[in-house]
């Protein structure tokens, strides 16, 4: 069974304040790693899809990287409205998502 | 342009009573999906559809029923509503079933049963 961990649960930067977001996974057979970010009282909204180890995508502040047992999302430079819960996801064989629990990020100004 | 709507937003219900969650795409996505958030868990697959007359299970189906008539249309129906199935529920679509260009989840609906 496909399976998802993400920490940690809940981080808190100050504005500016670079970090990172782990996602630890087991997959029988990767065929892509998803994150997403999703804001209070929303549907989750794409960002990335890794599908090899060694790959990087970037977005504005945000860059993701992926190794064969985890990927990492670093956030640089955060500002307030980088503020969300963000989501990882892996597929495997069969298609389907397995997310993780996802871990809420919280920039103060 | 939109996108993935889901209604109700909110819906409170009785223990046993049923009712249809409506998600509509105007995307032309084949394929679509349902899940459900609970706290400190992950998304949970429902039920999935590849195609407008085609549906199965996702990890959580019990007590779920799905149809897809159409492509644009993918409606969740509870047989007999229990306190366990409280939750938030989303809809998703891709263009196809990989989501590799991600899936577009709708707003959400909101479901406490009592």
């Amino acid at each position: 069974e496909d399976q998802v961990t993400q920490s940690p649960e809940a981080l808190r930067l100050q504005e500016g304040e670079s970090s990172s977001l782990n996602c630890s996974y087991t997959v029988s057979g990767l065929r892509g790693l998803f994150w997403y970010r999703q804001d209070p009282g929303k549907g989750p909204e794409f960002l990335f899809t890794l599908y090899s180890a060694g790959e990087e995508k970037e977005k504005e502040r945000l860059k993701a990287t992926l190794t064969k047992k985890e990927s990492f999302l670093h956030i640089t430079a955060p500002k307030p409205e980088d503020s969300a819960t963000y989501l990882c996801a892996v597929q495997g064989l069969g298609y389907k998502l397995s997310f993780g629990a996802g871990t809420t990020v919280t920039v103060r100004a | 342009n939109a996108g993935v709507t889901q209604t109700p937003k909110f819906q409170v219900l009785k223990t046993g009573q049923s009712m249809t969650l409506q998600c509509a795409q105007d995307m032309n996505h084949e394929y679509m999906s349902w899940y459900r958030q609970d706290p400190g868990m992950g998304l949970r697959l429902i039920h999935y559809s590849v195609g407008a007359g085609i549906t199965d299970q996702g990890e959580v189906p019990n007590g779920y029923n799905v149809s897809r008539s159409t492509t644009e249309d993918f409606p969740l129906r509870l047989l007999s509503a229990a306190p366990s199935q409280t939750s938030v529920y989303f809809c998703a679509s891709s263009y196809s079933d990989s989501g590799w260009d991600g899936y577009t989840f709708g707003s959400g609906t909101r479901l406490t049963v009592v």
